[in-house]
């Protein structure tokens, strides 16, 4: 049972334009919530994060907001840039299982010149 | 400041054969996880370490295991491989568990085939 998905296995965008990457959980035990980022042939690196006690979280170019009532995440890419071509990846975890992430499958990002 | 390194890179099993894959931290970090990845599963936690000497089972921890002998590694074990653990694997380590929004550094990855 996947309890973080991202549905989107791909998002193309144009250089300049905003990415908007989604993700859907269903434990509503989960309490934080963070973004990693992964180039090819690397490990993910962490981009983001998020407490349920918040609604948004910004950092530069890159923005979560969390909607608990529909238990769903969203992470914001303004402007998309090249380098940000990667894979993303949401996780989450509850506060009884905190060493514990569960990832979603990731969504590939590829920003077009 | 290497951070977290996996040894090895790329690795060829046979069906049945047994290795160690080796990660290392300096960092200082209590935390210490392996995860494998496999197309459209995402990261998934094989076996976790909250300090040396400690080691937990995670979301897929059959056909592995783990030895945290000193703070700065932490091994993971294949006794006896099998196709179905063909897959990269990922070595992380934090300062505090992730789960409270804290950054967890990953290595570079492992890429594992077994035959």
């Amino acid at each position: 049972d996947q309890q973080v998905k991202q549905n989107s296995p791909s998002l193309s965008v144009q250089e300049g334009r905003i990415s908007i990457l989604n993700c859907d959980y269903t434990n509503s035990m989960f309490d934080y919530f963070l973004w990693y980022k992964k180039y090819p042939a690397e490990g993910p690196t962490f981009l983001i994060s998020i407490s349920s006690i918040k609604d948004k979280n910004e950092d530069g170019r890159f923005t979560v907001f969390l909607n608990k009532s529909a238990k769903h995440l969203s992470l914001h890419i303004v402007p998309s840039q090249p380098g940000d071509s990667a894979v993303y990846f949401c996780a989450a975890s509850a506060p009884q299982g905190a060493q514990k992430l569960v990832f979603g499958q990731g969504t590939r990002l590829t920003i077009n010149p | 400041n290497a951070g977290v390194t996996q040894t090895p890179k790329f690795r060829v099993l046979k069906t049945g054969q047994s290795m160690t894959l080796l990660c290392a931290q300096d960092m200082n970090h209590e935390y210490m996880y392996w995860y494998r990845q496999d197309p459209g599963m995402g990261l998934r936690l094989i076996h976790y370490s909250v300090g040396e000497g400690t080691t937990a089972k995670g979301e897929v921890p059959d056909g592995y295991n783990v030895s945290r002998l000193k703070k700065q590694n932490f091994l993971l074990g294949l006794e006896s491989a099998a196709p179905s653990q063909t897959s990269v694997y990922f070595c992380a380590s934090s300062y505090r568990p992730p789960g409270q929004g804290t950054e967890a550094f990953f290595g570079q990855g492992t890429r594992l085939t077994v035959v």
